[in-house]
């Protein structure tokens, strides 16, 4: 059974901290991984991973993908309240066919 | 990236009761794409709807509980029928928006009373 793991469930933190959160994922077939942000109730895209060993930065956040290890790490450094929110992680199976994972509820405290 | 206008925003609704959503894309789109996310957990697909034909439905969830309407290439209706309070959750539509992923709407937050 397909399925992608995100760790940990929450996080807080204090303003300036820089956090490391966790996708794992095991499926039957891999596209690409992508990150998203969910601050109410619509995620927002963050980042789509392909290649092993490529970062991606937008800011103060980045991630990176293991297709060796089957993980991504998304990573936001100098963290700010405004990044407290869900982050979802999500592996793309084939032509829209999607899985996600539970997110990661990141709170930063001022 | 598509620009998607979804309302209602939130709901609360009586069991036994239906609700229709409704999803405007900015541009034209092949598939959309209906999504449930219940508290604490993670997104599931609800179903797949191609404009001009039946919408196709994950395991788990059927069409007489979630009709889905799809009459033109940038709109589409999502009803939960028959509500009982295991439906509350957020409901999401979303198009395929290549190197982003998914593009969705802003949800609708239905509680069921």
């Amino acid at each position: 059974e397909d399925k992608v793991v995100q760790s940990p469930l929450s996080l807080v933190v204090h303003e300036g901290d820089t956090v490391t959160l966790n996708c794992s994922y095991e499926v039957t077939n891999f596209r690409s991984l992508l990150w998203y942000k969910q601050e109410k109730k619509a995620p927002t895209f963050l980042f789509m991973l392909t290649s092993s060993g490529i970062e991606k930065k937008s800011g103060r956040l980045s991630s990176i993908l293991d297709k060796k290890e089957l993980f991504s790490i998304l990573n936001i450094t100098a963290t700010q309240t405004g990044d407290s929110a869900v982050y979802l992680c999500a592996v793309e199976l084939g032509t829209y066919k999607y899985i996600f994972g539970t997110g990661t509820r990141l709170k930063v405290l001022a | 990236s598509a620009v998607i206008s979804q309302k209602p925003s939130r709901d609360i609704c009586q069991r036994g009761t239906s609700l229709t959503i409704q999803c405007q894309v900015d541009s034209q789109v092949t598939m959309m794409f209906w999504y449930r996310q219940q508290p604490g957990q993670s997104l599931t697909l609800i179903a797949t709807a191609n404009q001009g034909s039946e919408a196709t439905y994950e395991s788990g969830f059927v069409i007489d509980k979630f009709p889905i309407s799809r009459p033109n290439l940038t709109f589409s209706t999502l009803t939960v029928s028959n509500m009982s309070p295991e439906d509350s959750s957020i409901y999401l539509c979303s198009v395929e928006s290549g190197d982003y992923g998914y593009t969705f709407g802003s949800g609708t937050r239905l509680t069921v009373v």
